[in-house]
């Protein structure tokens, strides 16, 4: 499709699973950003690559999160042993360079038990 | 501390009357402001953006005015019409001169809803 695609749109782990998250952005599209937003809030920045390269990670709440994108294209955020504070829909989002020509996915909403 | 703030959750707005969203920064070195639509199970999608060079950008039925001074920008929409109705966020970058892309800056949002 011509979006950016996110897989599962809906996962719910029991506390303590880990999980993986995928977003499959727009061809051809050099930069990728993850987003956590939790209910009732903004967006809030995880991550961010430039190619495969992840140049940002300064927004991952701690150490259980993990994000890559090996081959400059598909990216997948992974977090382990979840946390019920982990509750969120993650957005992924892609752009064709530094421009703020953001294409958001729809999201994938993890629910932790 | 809340860098981008949008004070109003919820605006009910009668059909064909202006919008107006409302959103503050409190950081100074943001010179790149947007604004994003939200329905809901969906993704936010890009409206319009503003540079810090500007004090108004205006594309169709939406305008957005910047006051550097005062940090604030603001989402007039006219005529508001019922596909309008929904979450608004606004966002902010430090762009700067170093290159690189930062992740933007979100404000909670505001629920906007178009009374028929």
């Amino acid at each position: 499709g011509a979006g950016v695609s996110q897989s599962p749109r809906y996962k719910v782990a029991k506390r303590g699973q880990d999980v993986a998250l995928r977003c499959d952005p727009i061809s051809g599209h050099v930069s990728l950003f993850w987003y956590q937003q939790a209910l009732g809030q903004g967006p809030e920045f995880l991550t961010y690559f430039q190619n495969e390269a992840q140049l940002d990670k300064s927004g991952l709440p701690s150490d259980r999160f993990f994000a890559e994108r090996p081959e400059g294209s598909v990216s997948t955020l992974k977090i382990q042993r979840t946390q019920q504070e982990d509750s969120a829909v993650y957005l992924c989002a892609s752009s064709l360079a530094f421009n703020y020509g953001y294409t958001f996915g729809s999201g994938t909403r993890l629910t932790v038990v | 501390d809340q860098q981008v703030k949008q004070n109003s959750p919820s605006l009910s707005v009668q059909e064909g009357r202006i919008s107006i969203l409302n959103c503050d920064y409190t950081n100074s070195m943001f010179d790149y402001f947007l604004w994003y639509k939200k329905y809901p199970a969906e993704g936010p999608t890009f409206l319009i953006s503003i540079s810090s060079i500007k004090d108004k950008n205006e594309d169709g039925r939406f305008t957005v005015f910047l006051n550097k001074s005062a940090k604030h920008l603001s989402l007039h929409i006219v005529p508001s019409q019922p596909g309008d109705s929904a979450v608004y966020f606004c966002a902010a970058s430090a762009q700067g001169s170093g290159g690189g892309a930062d992740g933007l800056t979100f404000g909670k949002g505001t629920h906007l809803i178009i009374q028929p």
